[in-house]
């Protein structure tokens, strides 16, 4: 069974603190990594993907990914209240088109 | 740019009636397409997927069916609906293999 998994929160940051998101998963072969943002009563929206390993940064968002520990992360600088969302990571594995969700973790910036 | 639209935004439906959501994609040609529950509070639940026209997986088996009758529809129906299909409905598509999933704006369903 594919897993990943998220810590539910809810993560309770400071505004203009650095909010970090945490990520595992179990398929060892898995390719592509994606992080949603989900605000209560709306649907998932792509703020992140990565491929490789390392970092990736967009804006105030930078994706980690490490392989070998199967362990993707998202962090959020200079988080805003308007950042407070579920966030879900996002798998497929090798060859896949299907895409295995975490559960999703509760972030709540404070103004 | 690939847009999704999904309807009804919300529907209030009596127990044992039937059900027809609607999902179409444009701007793409040979989506993958989804539909996925979610339950208050709870993660994504995928109910089907189609790679191709006529071509539906099934994820769990329960009393909803999945049609895809051209490209770029994708239909999620039900002949009698149970208190336990209330949820938020997701439909979704994606492009080539390992590309991330677009969502529509969801439909939410409350059954009386």
């Amino acid at each position: 069974q594919k897993e990943v998994e998220q810590n539910s929160g809810p993560l309770s940051v400071p505004e203009g603190a650095i909010a970090s998101l945490n990520c595992t998963y179990s398929d060892r072969g898995s390719q592509s990594f994606f992080w949603y943002r989900q605000y209560s009563g709306k649907s998932p929206e792509l703020i992140m993907s990565i491929y490789s390993n390392g970092d990736k940064e967009d804006g105030r968002f930078t994706a980690q990914l490490n392989k070998a520990s199967q362990y993707v992360s998202l962090l959020i600088r200079d988080s805003q209240p308007s950042d407070s969302a579920t966030y879900l990571c996002a798998v497929i594995s090798t060859g896949g088109f299907k895409t295995i969700f975490g559960a999703g973790t509760r972030l709540f910036v404070k103004a | 740019s690939q847009t999704i639209h999904q309807w009804p935004a919300t529907l209030v439906q009596p127990v044992g009636s039937p059900l027809s959501l609607e999902c179409t994609v444009e701007g793409t040609s040979n989506p993958n397409l989804y539909w996925y529950r979610q339950a208050a509070g709870r993660g994504l639940q995928l109910l089907f997927y189609s790679v191709g026209i006529g071509q539906i997986s099934s994820e769990v088996p329960q009393n909803l069916s999945a049609s895809r009758p051209q490209d770029r529809q994708f239909i999620l129906s039900s002949k009698k609906l149970l208190l336990s299909d209330s949820g938020f409905y997701l439909c979704a598509w994606s492009g080539e293999e390992s590309q991330p999933q677009h969502f529509g704006d969801g439909t939410r369903l409350s059954i009386l």
